[in-house]
Protein backbone atom coordinates (compact mmCIF):
# COMPACT_ATOMS: atom_id res chain seq x y z
CA UNK A 1 0.00 0.00 0.00
CA UNK A 2 0.81 3.56 -0.70
CA UNK A 3 2.68 5.66 2.13
CA UNK A 4 3.72 9.26 2.89
CA UNK A 5 5.77 10.18 5.58
CA UNK A 6 6.46 13.76 6.60
CA UNK A 7 9.15 14.02 8.09
CA UNK A 8 8.70 17.15 10.27
CA UNK A 9 5.87 18.12 12.16
CA UNK A 10 5.71 21.24 13.68
CA UNK A 11 9.04 23.80 12.43
CA UNK A 12 9.26 27.41 13.56
CA UNK A 13 11.23 29.91 11.14
CA UNK A 14 12.78 33.07 11.55
CA UNK A 15 11.27 35.42 8.54
CA UNK A 16 14.33 35.16 5.90
CA UNK A 17 15.14 31.26 7.08
CA UNK A 18 15.60 28.52 4.09
CA UNK A 19 12.90 26.20 4.82
CA UNK A 20 13.58 22.72 3.53
CA UNK A 21 10.23 19.85 4.38
CA UNK A 22 11.32 16.59 3.92
CA UNK A 23 8.62 14.24 2.13
CA UNK A 24 9.14 10.49 1.49
CA UNK A 25 6.76 7.78 -0.17
CA UNK A 26 6.18 4.15 -0.58
CA UNK A 27 5.49 3.10 -3.23
CA UNK A 28 6.96 1.05 -6.19
CA UNK A 29 5.07 1.86 -9.20
CA UNK A 30 5.13 5.67 -11.11
CA UNK A 31 3.50 8.17 -8.86
CA UNK A 32 2.29 11.91 -9.06
CA UNK A 33 3.89 13.45 -6.03
CA UNK A 34 1.99 17.22 -4.68
CA UNK A 35 2.41 19.25 -2.11
CA UNK A 36 -0.25 21.86 -0.83
CA UNK A 37 -0.55 23.98 1.45
CA UNK A 38 -3.61 25.12 3.65
CA UNK A 39 -3.55 28.55 5.51
CA UNK A 40 -5.35 28.61 8.95
CA UNK A 41 -9.15 28.58 8.21
CA UNK A 42 -8.77 27.84 4.49
CA UNK A 43 -8.91 24.81 1.90
CA UNK A 44 -5.89 23.05 0.10
CA UNK A 45 -4.22 24.72 -2.60
CA UNK A 46 -2.05 23.05 -4.78
CA UNK A 47 1.54 24.43 -4.29
CA UNK A 48 3.59 22.53 -7.17
CA UNK A 49 3.66 19.06 -8.54
CA UNK A 50 5.23 16.32 -10.21
CA UNK A 51 4.75 14.15 -13.35
CA UNK A 52 7.65 13.47 -15.48
CA UNK A 53 10.45 15.21 -16.90
CA UNK A 54 12.87 17.55 -14.73
CA UNK A 55 12.62 16.62 -11.53
CA UNK A 56 13.07 20.19 -10.01
CA UNK A 57 10.22 21.51 -10.24
CA UNK A 58 8.96 25.24 -9.26
CA UNK A 59 5.48 26.74 -7.86
CA UNK A 60 3.69 29.66 -6.63
CA UNK A 61 5.10 31.87 -4.20
CA UNK A 62 9.05 30.80 -4.59
CA UNK A 63 8.57 27.54 -3.57
CA UNK A 64 10.21 24.47 -5.01
CA UNK A 65 10.92 20.72 -4.79
CA UNK A 66 13.19 18.23 -6.27
CA UNK A 67 11.91 14.52 -6.63
CA UNK A 68 14.98 11.87 -6.01
CA UNK A 69 13.46 8.61 -7.57
CA UNK A 70 16.26 6.50 -5.73
CA UNK A 71 15.58 7.91 -2.34
CA UNK A 72 11.93 8.31 -3.13
CA UNK A 73 11.64 11.64 -2.02
CA UNK A 74 10.09 14.84 -2.97
CA UNK A 75 11.10 17.63 -0.35
CA UNK A 76 10.03 21.35 -0.59
CA UNK A 77 12.39 24.24 -0.36
CA UNK A 78 11.57 27.66 -0.04
CA UNK A 79 15.18 29.83 0.14
CA UNK A 80 13.57 32.67 2.41
CA UNK A 81 10.46 32.11 4.16
CA UNK A 82 7.97 34.99 4.80
CA UNK A 83 5.31 35.88 7.68
CA UNK A 84 2.79 35.00 4.96
CA UNK A 85 4.13 31.03 4.93
CA UNK A 86 2.70 30.18 7.98
CA UNK A 87 0.47 27.25 7.22
CA UNK A 88 -0.18 23.45 7.04
CA UNK A 89 2.01 21.47 4.00
CA UNK A 90 0.97 18.40 3.14
CA UNK A 91 2.62 16.04 0.65
CA UNK A 92 0.60 13.82 -1.24
CA UNK A 93 0.94 11.51 -3.85
CA UNK A 94 -0.94 9.24 -6.47
CA UNK A 95 -0.75 6.65 -8.81
CA UNK A 96 -2.08 5.27 -11.62
CA UNK A 97 -2.91 1.90 -13.67
CA UNK A 98 -2.69 -1.65 -11.13
CA UNK A 99 -5.62 -0.79 -9.61
CA UNK A 100 -4.93 2.99 -8.69
CA UNK A 101 -7.31 5.22 -9.44
CA UNK A 102 -6.15 8.39 -8.42
CA UNK A 103 -6.98 9.32 -5.00
CA UNK A 104 -4.33 11.30 -3.23
CA UNK A 105 -2.75 9.52 -0.24
CA UNK A 106 -1.38 12.27 2.50
CA UNK A 107 1.60 12.68 4.63
CA UNK A 108 0.59 14.05 8.41
CA UNK A 109 1.70 17.32 7.73
CA UNK A 110 3.77 19.57 8.95
CA UNK A 111 3.10 23.10 10.78
CA UNK A 112 5.01 25.91 9.43
CA UNK A 113 5.22 28.61 11.79
CA UNK A 114 7.21 32.04 10.62
CA UNK A 115 8.36 34.80 13.17
CA UNK A 116 7.91 38.36 11.91
CA UNK B 1 -11.43 30.66 -13.10
CA UNK B 2 -14.54 28.96 -11.72
CA UNK B 3 -13.13 26.56 -8.56
CA UNK B 4 -15.26 23.76 -6.76
CA UNK B 5 -17.86 24.48 -4.73
CA UNK B 6 -19.08 23.07 -2.02
CA UNK B 7 -22.80 23.44 -0.01
CA UNK B 8 -22.90 23.86 2.88
CA UNK B 9 -19.74 25.27 4.43
CA UNK B 10 -20.53 24.84 7.78
CA UNK B 11 -23.35 22.80 9.63
CA UNK B 12 -24.42 21.33 12.37
CA UNK B 13 -25.96 18.52 13.47
CA UNK B 14 -27.12 16.16 16.47
CA UNK B 15 -26.29 12.77 16.76
CA UNK B 16 -28.24 10.59 14.99
CA UNK B 17 -29.08 13.35 12.32
CA UNK B 18 -29.01 13.12 8.54
CA UNK B 19 -26.74 15.35 6.82
CA UNK B 20 -26.03 15.53 3.04
CA UNK B 21 -22.92 17.72 1.35
CA UNK B 22 -22.84 18.51 -1.84
CA UNK B 23 -20.00 19.23 -4.32
CA UNK B 24 -19.81 21.01 -7.75
CA UNK B 25 -16.69 20.57 -9.44
CA UNK B 26 -15.21 22.69 -11.96
CA UNK B 27 -16.93 22.43 -15.58
CA UNK B 28 -15.40 20.08 -17.82
CA UNK B 29 -13.75 18.60 -14.69
CA UNK B 30 -15.53 14.86 -14.83
CA UNK B 31 -13.96 13.12 -11.83
CA UNK B 32 -14.85 14.09 -8.60
CA UNK B 33 -12.94 13.12 -5.04
CA UNK B 34 -14.02 13.06 -1.23
CA UNK B 35 -11.75 13.56 1.57
CA UNK B 36 -12.38 13.84 5.12
CA UNK B 37 -10.09 15.53 7.70
CA UNK B 38 -10.54 15.60 11.21
CA UNK B 39 -8.78 18.15 13.77
CA UNK B 40 -5.23 17.81 13.30
CA UNK B 41 -4.76 15.40 11.11
CA UNK B 42 -4.28 15.35 7.10
CA UNK B 43 -7.11 14.21 4.39
CA UNK B 44 -8.40 10.82 4.47
CA UNK B 45 -9.91 9.45 1.06
CA UNK B 46 -13.59 8.37 1.65
CA UNK B 47 -14.64 7.87 -2.01
CA UNK B 48 -14.61 8.92 -6.03
CA UNK B 49 -16.67 8.93 -8.86
CA UNK B 50 -15.12 9.08 -12.57
CA UNK B 51 -18.27 9.80 -15.21
CA UNK B 52 -20.85 8.71 -12.49
CA UNK B 53 -19.68 5.88 -11.57
CA UNK B 54 -18.25 5.04 -8.03
CA UNK B 55 -14.44 4.34 -8.82
CA UNK B 56 -12.77 3.92 -5.83
CA UNK B 57 -13.80 3.69 -1.92
CA UNK B 58 -11.78 4.02 0.63
CA UNK B 59 -12.02 4.41 4.35
CA UNK B 60 -15.96 5.45 4.19
CA UNK B 61 -18.12 4.27 7.09
CA UNK B 62 -20.98 2.50 5.57
CA UNK B 63 -23.44 4.94 7.05
CA UNK B 64 -21.98 6.77 4.65
CA UNK B 65 -23.26 6.80 0.40
CA UNK B 66 -22.28 9.58 -1.75
CA UNK B 67 -22.92 9.58 -5.91
CA UNK B 68 -22.26 11.53 -8.80
CA UNK B 69 -25.32 12.70 -11.12
CA UNK B 70 -25.59 13.88 -14.56
CA UNK B 71 -24.14 17.16 -13.69
CA UNK B 72 -21.11 15.49 -12.17
CA UNK B 73 -22.24 17.19 -9.14
CA UNK B 74 -21.78 14.71 -6.57
CA UNK B 75 -23.30 14.48 -3.13
CA UNK B 76 -22.30 13.28 0.31
CA UNK B 77 -25.03 11.20 2.71
CA UNK B 78 -24.17 11.29 5.83
CA UNK B 79 -26.82 9.05 8.53
CA UNK B 80 -26.57 8.30 12.31
CA UNK B 81 -24.21 11.04 12.50
CA UNK B 82 -22.10 9.94 15.31
CA UNK B 83 -19.69 12.56 17.45
CA UNK B 84 -16.34 11.54 15.90
CA UNK B 85 -18.01 12.85 12.45
CA UNK B 86 -17.28 15.91 13.33
CA UNK B 87 -14.24 16.72 10.94
CA UNK B 88 -13.95 18.98 7.72
CA UNK B 89 -14.96 17.51 4.63
CA UNK B 90 -12.97 18.40 1.12
CA UNK B 91 -14.44 18.00 -2.25
CA UNK B 92 -11.82 17.68 -5.02
CA UNK B 93 -12.16 17.26 -9.01
CA UNK B 94 -9.70 16.78 -11.93
CA UNK B 95 -10.23 16.68 -15.17
CA UNK B 96 -10.69 14.06 -18.13
CA UNK B 97 -6.77 13.09 -18.59
CA UNK B 98 -6.14 9.96 -17.04
CA UNK B 99 -2.69 9.24 -15.21
CA UNK B 100 -1.85 12.76 -15.09
CA UNK B 101 -4.49 15.20 -12.88
CA UNK B 102 -4.44 17.46 -10.45
CA UNK B 103 -6.98 17.76 -7.83
CA UNK B 104 -8.16 21.41 -7.60
CA UNK B 105 -10.31 21.60 -3.58
CA UNK B 106 -13.19 23.15 -2.54
CA UNK B 107 -13.33 25.13 0.31
CA UNK B 108 -15.02 22.07 2.21
CA UNK B 109 -17.61 21.32 4.39
CA UNK B 110 -17.08 21.68 8.46
CA UNK B 111 -19.57 19.28 10.42
CA UNK B 112 -20.04 19.55 13.77
CA UNK B 113 -22.05 16.71 15.64
CA UNK B 114 -23.35 17.55 18.67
Amino acid sequence: AQSVSQHNHHVILSEAASLELGCNYSYGGTVNLFWYVQYPGQHLQLLLKYFSGDPLVKGIKGFEAEFIKSKFSFNLRKPSVQWSDTAEYFCAVNAWGSGNTGKLIFGQGTTLQVKP
Amino acid sequence: AAGVIQSPRHLIKEKRETATLKCYPIPRHDTVYWYQQGPGQDPQFLISFYEKMQSDKGSIPDRFSAQQFSDYHSELNMSSLELGDSALYFCASSPTERGQETQYFGPGTRLLVL
